[in-house]
């Protein structure tokens, strides 16, 4: 079945360094979203890629779609206390929108 | 709008019980989805819907039963309760292919078996 894998699992920052994940697929995925997740919370998402080579940003946050649409990043620059949670990736693959499936996350701790 | 509205937040249950667990959305999503989530886990969808009348299995299905008699309701179904089945379980909703809204999440049920 589809998997979507993403490293690191962990991650444990000081406030103002920068932070990436990463998310990896053996097959071609037709679009990649990104949703963060609170300490008990919900999931909330942030941004959906679809094209080849695709970069998106928000504010201290880049999302990068690679060129085989294989894999995706997303960097904060500058992480605040804020930035907090975990850091998902999401897929549905090359079927369409519909069964969206997450990869296993990236739990960021930002200390002051 | 309320988004995603799901009850109970809480439920204990004891082995070999059933319940259902509620999802209501009021965005007119034609998506809707049930993830479970267990301690420091992703997220596995158990089963998703693309329109009223109509649902799939996800990568979890076993032991769960979900209809989508309304595009507003997706009501999901256990069994016969089971430890395993201990997890947070979340309902989700999009509009659907292309709008690249991403799905809004419910708040979650927080169940635990014994």
């Amino acid at each position: 079945g589809q998997q979507v894998m993403q490293i690191p699992q962990y991650q444990h920052v000081q406030e103002g360094e920068d932070f990436t994940t990463y998310c990896n697929s053996s097959t071609t995925l037709s679009n990649i979203q990104w949703y963060k997740q609170r300490p008990g919370g919900h999931p909330v998402f942030l941004i959906q890629l679809v094209k080849s080579g695709e970069v998106k940003k928000q504010k201290r946050l880049t999302f990068q779609f690679g060129e085989a649409k294989k894999n995706s990043s997303l960097h904060i620059t500058a992480t605040q206390t804020t930035d907090v949670g975990t850091y998902f990736c999401a897929s549905s693959g090359n079927t369409g929108f519909q069964k969206l499936v997450f990869g296993t996350g990236t739990r960021l701790l930002v200390s002051p | 709008n309320a988004g995603v509205t799901q009850t109970p937040k809480f439920q204990v249950l004891k082995t070999g019980q059933s319940m259902t667990l509620q999802c209501a959305q009021d965005m007119n999503h034609e998506y809707m989805s049930w993830y479970r989530q267990d301690p420091g886990m992703g997220l596995r969808l158990i089963h998703y819907s693309v329109g009223a009348g109509i649902t799939d299995q996800g990568e979890v299905p076993n032991g769960y039963n979900v209809s989508r008699s309304t595009t507003e309701d997706f009501p999901l179904r256990l069994l016969s309760a089971a430890p395993s089945q201990t997890s947070v379980y979340f309902c989700a909703s999009s509009y659907g292919q292309g709008a690249g809204y991403g799905y809004t999440f419910g708040s979650g049920t927080r169940l635990t078996v014994v």
